[in-house]
């Protein structure tokens, strides 16, 4: 149980180009899911929160209109990386916190991303 | 951001030692999680704790939530080389938001066999 997938898992765009990545509560439902980013050898760092059928909450720093977040249902969370440049290649995490049970939160496998 | 003081960074063991690793924080959290991450996937949750004093096992893997809440540790006894990964604590509380985690800087264990 609690599954959490992420596609896809890996992406190679030019520069300019929109990246959407999918977030998605396998056998759970999350009202809450949370956006990571990380870099070689770092610890995961939050970019922002998601709440289904909300807007997201940005950390500081995050630039809300270049990583937009969309929650459109209970299983599913969006991150479209706007206008992509090479600073933007990472890692991004995805995770979702479980409605029922104790509070906790599942990880998705992650998701490369390349910017030439 | 904000991140766990995790400690040590990195250790190197021999095959069959015990291993301890712990997080501190100057903040108090509710819940702590002990997670491993293997190089390019996304961390697995490994025990999750939410009462001062609680510990927890799952399998060779014991955690603790430390007295003054500001702490956690892990251990892992027996280490086999699948052990080897980054291990990464997450605490959350008032410091971190609602729902939210702060995680530590992550210790690197490598396993010699």
């Amino acid at each position: 149980g609690a599954v959490v997938s992420q596609h896809p898992s890996w992406v190679i765009c030019k520069s300019g180009t929109s990246v959407k990545i999918e977030c998605r509560s396998l056998d759970f439902q999350a009202t809450t899911m949370f956006w990571y980013r990380q870099f070689p050898k770092q610890s995961l760092m939050l970019m922002a929160t998601s709440n289904e059928g909300s807007k997201a909450t940005y950390e500081q720093g995050v630039e809300k209109d270049k990583f937009l977040i969309n929650h459109a249902s209970l299983t599913l969370s969006t991150l479209t990386v706007t206008s992509a440049h090479p600073e933007d290649s990472s890692f991004y995490i995805c995770s979702a916190r479980e409605l029922a049970g104790k509070e906790t939160q599942y990880f998705g496998p992650g998701t490369r991303l390349l910017v030439l | 951001g904000q991140q766990l003081n995790q400690s040590p960074q990195s250790m190197f063991i021999q095959e069959g030692e015990d291993v301890s690793m712990n997080c501190t924080s100057s903040s108090i959290f509710n819940t702590w999680l002990w997670y491993k991450q293997d190089p390019g996937e996304g961390p697995v949750l490994l025990i999750a704790l939410y009462k001062a004093g609680e510990l927890t096992s799952n399998g060779r893997l014991t955690a603790q939530f430390g007295i003054t809440r500001k702490d956690s540790f892990l251990n892992i006894s027996a280490s086999i080389p699948s052990d080897v990964g980054i291990y990464f604590c997450a605490g959350q509380g008032q410091a971190s938001g609602t729902y939210k985690y702060i995680f530590g800087t992550g210790t690197r264990l490598k396993v010699l066999a």
